[in-house]
């Protein structure tokens, strides 16, 4: 049982193209993340949610955009995107005040 | 301007000898530390935490030491296995308010243990 999953879990994808993708946690958490990690290896947070609403902005570009259909899921929707968005994605989730979070396995996006 | 720093890119050890990684941080107002283990292709694992009203946290093989003075943590793997080699990440947060859930990370410390 894979508790927080991603997918896809690669992607190759033009300059200028939108691309989704998808993260689901099965272990009943109210708050999930979306992560950077970039090339020099940071790991840098970029959005948190909490019960389906908006509590960490990092300074991310607004052609990111998170949606969160109910508790269990977090997507990351990019528009337009650019060779510097080349990096690792990865997605995690925590239970209420806990500050201890669940990562999955990341999704490696190639801008090319 | 890197808030959790971990100077040491790798560190090799000998199978059932001691590890010991270390992790500085800038900001006093941290106030829980975690550390996470990282195998290649995956997501981070958590894998033990402090908080900063405690100077040591023990799981099994793996202690954690904070200095809060000197603004330095480490983990401590005795003995080491090969089993340990991977990317081991240091984190760290303000455990209150808004800025619950902001994990800070250092840039990781890559452990190979030898056989």
């Amino acid at each position: 049982d894979t508790a927080v999953s991603q997918t896809p879990k690669y992607l190759v994808t033009q300059m200028g193209n939108d691309k989704s993708i998808k993260c689901e946690q099965n272990l009943g958490h109210d708050t999930m993340y979306w992560y950077k990690q970039d090339s020099k290896k940071f790991l840098k947070i970029m959005f948190s949610y909490n019960n389906k609403e908006l509590i960490i902005n990092e300074t991310v570009p607004n052609r990111f955009s998170p949606k969160s259909p109910d508790k269990a899921h977090l997507n990351l929707h990019i528009n337009s995107l650019e060779l510097g968005d080349s990096a690792v994605y990865f997605c995690a989730s925590s239970q209420g005040l806990s500050v201890t979070q669940y990562f999955g396995p990341g999704t490696r996006l190639l801008v090319l | 301007d890197q808030q959790v720093k971990q100077n040491s890119p790798s560190l090799s050890v000998q199978e059932g000898r001691i590890s010991i990684l270390n992790c500085d941080y800038t900001n006093s107002m941290f106030d829980y530390f975690l550390w996470y283990k990282k195998y290649p292709a995956e997501g981070p694992t958590f894998l033990i935490s402090i908080s900063s009203i405690k100077d040591k946290n023990e799981d099994g093989r793996f202690t954690v030491f904070l200095n809060k003075s000197a603004k330095h943590l480490s983990l401590h793997i005795v003995p080491s296995q090969p089993g340990d080699s991977a990317v081991y990440f240091c984190a760290a947060t303000l455990n209150y308010g808004g800025s619950q859930g902001n994990l800070i990370f250092g840039k990781g410390t890559k452990l190979s243990v030898k056989p």
